[in-house]
């Protein structure tokens, strides 16, 4: 294990507050995703980044957020707007920004919003 | 986009036994096809993976069949052991990963 981690393991937030989940990786790869994983579903993807200061909407963008600012580091905030928010996220990254690559994720982190 | 469709969702199978799991993909460019295995409570994690120039892939008790004409591919597990048990994830890559709903394969002793 090591290499990507999130922060924290689980999160309880109130309806209406915005709540941002950490993603930090050391295994210097271009590219960071965002997944939703819900019981019975697959991982659903929310957004990704190939390269610093640049990141792309994936299947379910809405009511969420990522910003790109460091190449190990790439930040959700999971806002109000998003009308389900209870679910599990889990972070990856991959050495290049193909997605032909293995992609190796980060332990998740379970929010609760109630 | 990219359709993934993952079957059986539950399986259950006696120790020793083989386990096969099958996928349908809809993107004829999709051309990385990774097989996910996830324990209860933590990250998936890579077990295999194939890619749409090759028809088969095996590393030891696992092995990937893919056939690109009629899009779609499979995970076989033999002599299945405890261990095995976990859910298992599809996927299928054109210019970002798409997941099946995934499979859950408990192993009996």
């Amino acid at each position: 294990d090591g290499g990507i981690t999130q922060s924290p393991k689980y999160l309880f937030r109130k309806e209406g507050q915005n709540v941002t989940l950490s993603c930090e990786q050391n295994l210097n790869h271009d590219a960071m995703y965002w997944y939703r994983q819900d019981p019975g579903q697959g991982l659903r993807l929310i957004y990704y980044s190939q390269i610093v200061n640049d990141f792309q909407k994936g299947d379910i963008a809405e009511g969420y957020s990522v910003s790109r600012e460091k190449k190990e580091s790439f930040p959700l905030t999971v806002t109000s707007a998003q009308k389900n928010p209870t679910a599990f996220y889990l972070c990856a990254s991959s050495i290049a920004p193909d997605s032909s690559y293995e992609q190796y994720f980060g332990p998740g982190t379970r929010l609760t919003v109630t | 986009g990219e359709n993934v469709e993952q079957h059986p969702s539950t399986l259950s199978v006696q120790e020793g036994d083989s386990a096969v799991i099958k996928c349908t993909y809809s993107d004829s460019a999709s051309n990385y096809f990774p097989w996910y295995k996830q324990e209860l409570g933590k990250r998936p994690q890579l077990i295999i993976d194939i890619r749409s120039n090759v028809g088969e892939k095996k590393d030891q008790r696992i092995a990937v069949t893919l056939n690109k004409t009629a899009k779609h591919f499979s995970l076989h597990i033999t002599e299945t052991q405890p261990e095995d048990s976990a859910v298992y994830f599809c996927a299928a890559a054109d210019y970002k990963l798409s997941f099946g709903a995934g499979t859950t394969v408990t192993v009996r002793a």
